[in-house]
């Protein structure tokens, strides 16, 4: 049981460029995130899947898409990157474990510069 | 819009001492309160959680008070050990089970010998 998984662990990117994060967990769980982490400022919500097919967007959706491309997969793509999505980027799953608790389980992240 | 505002910011406390981080909402729609601990170079981890129903709740030596009237929830550490040295952040949602999770900024907490 790998939990949640995310690839690459690294990333240079040159402003222009496009890439994709991928995401993947094993836990059966139907929510699926993604949040980027920049000093000071948390982790912010910039997708959401409640299952698969559909997507939400979070608190900070701009230059970013997203795919849930079936239960266990969940990618995020930067089409044009900025020096302003230079972040690390977490990838989560969650579920309900008691009728007061549920829990999100997270990546080990995603260290992302654009320079 | 900061909707949950936590803080220290940076926190040092002597091993054995009680380490106290503040968290502050303002949307009073919001029914799930987690802590989460972030280790360097990992992604976070659910510490422990409290719906508004009740004012305390406790695990081992995790404990978060909460209070309603003033939109505000902390969590306590007692018996503080150097290997509860980590960023711990506050979240919030609203519609339990909605999951979208709001954060705090995060206190980084270090104890010392």
């Amino acid at each position: 049981n790998a939990g949640v998984t995310q690839t690459p662990k690294f990333q240079v990117l040159k402003t222009g460029q496009s890439m994709t994060l991928q995401c993947a967990q094993d836990m059966n769980h139907n929510s699926m995130y993604w949040y980027r982490q920049d000093p000071g400022m948390g982790l912010r919500l910039i997708y959401y899947s409640a299952s698969e097919g559909t997507t939400d967007k979070g608190e900070v959706p701009n230059g970013y898409n997203v795919s849930r491309l079936n239960k266990r997969e969940f990618s995020l793509r930067l089409e044009s990157a900025a020096p302003s999505q230079t972040s690390v980027y977490f990838c989560a799953s969650s579920e309900l474990v008691t009728a007061s608790l549920y829990e999100q389980y997270f990546g080990p992240g995603t260290r992302l510069t654009v320079t | 819009q900061q909707q949950v505002k936590q803080s220290p910011q940076s926190l040092i406390v002597q091993k054995g001492g009680i380490s106290i981080i503040n968290c502050a909402y303002e949307n009073t729609a919001f029914d799930y309160f987690p802590w989460y601990q972030q280790f360097p170079g990992k992604g976070p981890a659910l510490l422990i959680a409290i719906r508004p129903d009740v004012s305390e709740k406790k695990e081992g030596r995790f404990t978060i008070s909460f209070n309603k009237s003033a939109k505000q929830f902390s969590l306590h550490i007692m018996d503080s050990q150097p290997g509860d040295s980590a960023t711990y952040f506050c979240a919030a949602s609203r519609d339990f089970g909605n999951e979208k999770l709001t954060f705090g900024t995060g206190t980084r907490l270090t104890i010392i010998p």
